[in-house]
């Protein structure tokens, strides 16, 4: 079975440029995540959706961050303008199900974004 | 808010060593927990979980116990081999309701077992 795919793998792009990371979750799952990993940071939850809903966006760092999920198997992280400390991993992750806590969380391979 | 604290930096033991990485977590609820691991070039993947208190999660030799008691779920190994080097995260979600699958991460653990 395909797993999370996450587009582009590598990106890199000049400060001042919009960035769109997509991301197609694992078929019949009803959750999806975007994470920013960074060696300083960590692993940190950017925003979580819900049945193409957005149900807590609280990790968006700020207004140049917006996400969307116009469908079930389909969602884009937008970054407009880039600045370099938004250069970082960024790893869409599917799961199914709502309301039980114990559903594994499938992360794809990563968006690794630099802004120069 | 809920928060989880796991062993700093880079563990280094040598192949056949025992292996303990720290895990302690801060929730006002009782919390799913689990420990993820990541291979250089690839997203984080389930390593065990355990659902409840004194549940233990296990696999490929690892064990990790979900004590309440001490909010901890410590991740161990009799012994470790070469092919266990990674980087470990602790983590947990909040019990059911919208935000049950939403992942609290650890900062992250770098296990490099000499040869």
């Amino acid at each position: 079975d395909a797993g999370v795919i996450q587009s582009p793998r590598h990106e890199v792009t000049e400060m001042g440029q919009e960035v769109t990371l997509r991301c197609k979750p694992i078929s019949g799952h009803n959750s999806l995540f975007w994470y920013r990993q960074t060696m300083m940071r960590g692993l940190e939850l950017l925003i979580y959706f819900n049945n193409n809903v957005p149900i807590d966006d609280s990790g968006m760092p700020e207004d140049r961050f917006s996400a969307k999920m116009p469908n079930a198997s389909f969602s884009t992280l937008k970054i407009q303008p880039s600045e370099p400390r938004d250069s970082a991993v960024y790893f869409c992750a599917s799961s199914k199900g709502t309301g039980n806590s114990g559903n594994t969380i499938y992360f794809g391979e990563g968006s690794w974004l630099t802004v120069v | 808010g809920d928060s989880v604290v796991q062993t700093e930096g880079q563990v280094l033991p040598s192949e056949g060593d025992s292996l303990i990485v720290n895990c302690s977590y801060e929730t006002t609820q009782y919390p799913s927990l689990f420990w993820y691991v990541q291979y250089p070039g690839e997203g984080p993947q389930l390593h065990l979980k355990a659902m409840k208190a004194n549940d233990k999660g296990r696999n490929k030799g690892f064990e990790a116990m979900y004590r309440k008691e001490t909010t901890s779920f410590h991740l161990e190994k009799d012994s470790v081999q070469e092919s266990d080097s990674a980087v470990y995260f602790c983590a947990l979600t909040p019990p059911t309701g919208a935000a049950g699958n939403k992942l609290t991460f650890g900062g992250g653990t770098r296990v490099l077992v000499k040869p």
